[in-house]
């Protein structure tokens, strides 16, 4: 089955900072989200982006189908953007949707 | 417009015990889910159905059944629960491409 990875796993930021958080996949994917659980547990998309560039206020994702990575980007940090991010693929829409281990983030005051 | 609604949101069982978690969604989505969360293993796909009458094991399969009652209700039972199956359970739906999660059901066995 695909294998999904993402780095770093835990990341601390002071508020105002910007971050880059990484996802590989081991195969190739038609369907891939990135997500966020807040700290009361609760999971929200934020990105459906099998390929390219999107962007939805401070956050932008860019997926790079050919090289099997995605990217997602948190500019001028808030301490509402705490939490894990979870990056999701599988081989289809509706197919067997696969996490990644997530990324702990932590912004600081 | 409730989402994706997952009965109960805490449960605590006596190993050996059987038990159903519900869910159901009113989005009109083919797609369903069971997942588990465990601290450092992030979420782990327990059954999914592409559609009404169809489903398929996932990841972490062992211990658990589903149903796929119609096209809102997916269910996962555990028909002998054991200390391992202590998790959070969350269910969820599909529609191109974006995934909608319930609240979860944190379920502990002791």
């Amino acid at each position: 089955g695909i294998q999904v990875e993402q780095s770093p796993p835990d990341l601390i930021l002071q508020e105002g900072a910007n971050s880059t958080l990484r996802c590989n996949f081991s195969d190739s994917v038609n369907n891939l989200q990135w997500f966020h659980q807040n700290p009361w547990g609760q999971l929200i998309n934020l990105f459906y982006i099998p390929s390219g560039t999107k962007q939805n206020g401070r956050l932008s994702a860019t997926t790079v189908a050919t090289e099997r990575y995605s990217l997602l980007y948190i500019s001028s940090s808030q301490t509402t953007d705490s939490g894990v991010y979870f990056c999701a693929v599988a081989y289809n829409q509706g197919g067997k949707l696969i996490f990644g281990q997530g990324t702990e983030l932590s912004v600081k005051p | 417009n409730a989402g994706v609604t997952q009965t109960p949101k805490f449960q605590v069982l006596k190993t050996g015990q059987s038990m159903t978690l519900q869910c159901a969604q009113d989005m009109n989505h083919n797609s369903m889910y069971w997942y588990r969360q465990d601290p450092g293993m992030g979420l782990r796909l327990i059954y999914y159905s592409a559609s009404e009458g169809t489903t398929d094991k996932g990841e972490v399969p062992n211990g658990y059944n589903v149903s796929r009652l119609n096209k809102r209700e997916f269910s996962l039972r555990l028909e002998s629960a054991a200390p391992s199956q202590t998790s959070v359970y969350f269910c969820a739906s599909e529609k191109v491409g974006e995934a909608f999660f319930g609240q979860g059901t944190r379920l502990t066995v002791v």
